[in-house]
């Protein structure tokens, strides 16, 4: 049982460029997520889904486009990486989206667009 | 969403008991209060979670005040291992059934050794 993970761990982007991280989850779960950490702040919601097919806007949408086209798999598109998307990428999952439940994040992409 | 307040930071000495205290006045009926802690250079780790009655886990306990506007994290007897930084964090269908976490600053716990 490997959890949730995460490919890349590491990227490095030039100003433009693009690129996607994938996310993979083994439990099961509905609902998956994406985070973006900045340097000494919290996470903050970019996209997520509640069921395979389906996609939604968080907090930080802007930039960053989601697919979910596989129910084990959540990924995250950057069509033309800028510097401010510098920052540290954590999926999650969840089996429901109720407060009994918790989520399981993965290890994290760190990200550097230059 | 309901918020949370914590302390920035706090100091435990190793082996010891830590108490890391939340407030969250706003609680609604069907919050659940979640802690999370994120050990450096790592994703978020789930600790604990409860309603209304005091919770323990093999990793933590969490005591919920009678009103549920406060909440305490236990870790009995702290290891370095535990320097992180700790998040409460309320979770419930009042964010429109998406299950979203907010993240505030959290706790940082520095454990001595």
């Amino acid at each position: 049982n490997a959890g949730v993970t995460q490919t890349p761990k590491f990227r490095v982007l030039k100003t433009g460029q693009s690129m996607t991280l994938l996310c993979a989850q083994d439990m099961n779960h509905e609902y998956m997520y994406w985070y973006r950490q900045d340097p000494g702040m919290g996470l903050r919601l970019i996209h997520y889904s509640v069921g395979e097919g389906t996609t939604a806007k968080g907090e930080v949408p802007d930039g960053y486009n989601v697919s979910r086209l596989k129910k084990q798999n959540f990924l995250l598109g950057l069509e033309s990486a800028a510097p401010s998307q510098t920052s540290v990428y954590f999926c999650a999952s969840s089996y429901d989206a109720g407060g009994s439940y918790e989520q399981y994040f993965g290890p994290g992409t760190r990200l550097t667009v230059t | 969403d309901a918020k949370t307040t914590q302390p920035n930071s706090m100091e435990s000495n190793e082996e010891e008991p830590v108490h890391l205290p939340c407030n969250h006045s706003t609680i609604s009926g069907t919050d659940y209060i979640h802690w999370y802690r994120q050990l450096p250079s790592q994703g978020p780790e789930y600790v604990i979670h409860g309603l209304t009655s005091n919770v323990n886990n093999r990793m933590a306990s969490l005591a919920i005040a009678e009103d549920r506007k406060s909440s305490t994290l236990i870790l009995h007897r702290a290891t370095l291992r535990d320097a992180a930084v700790y998040y409460c964090i309320l979770r419930g269908y009042g964010s429109g059934n998406t299950g979203k976490l907010i993240f505030g600053q959290g706790t940082t716990l520095q454990v001595k050794p």
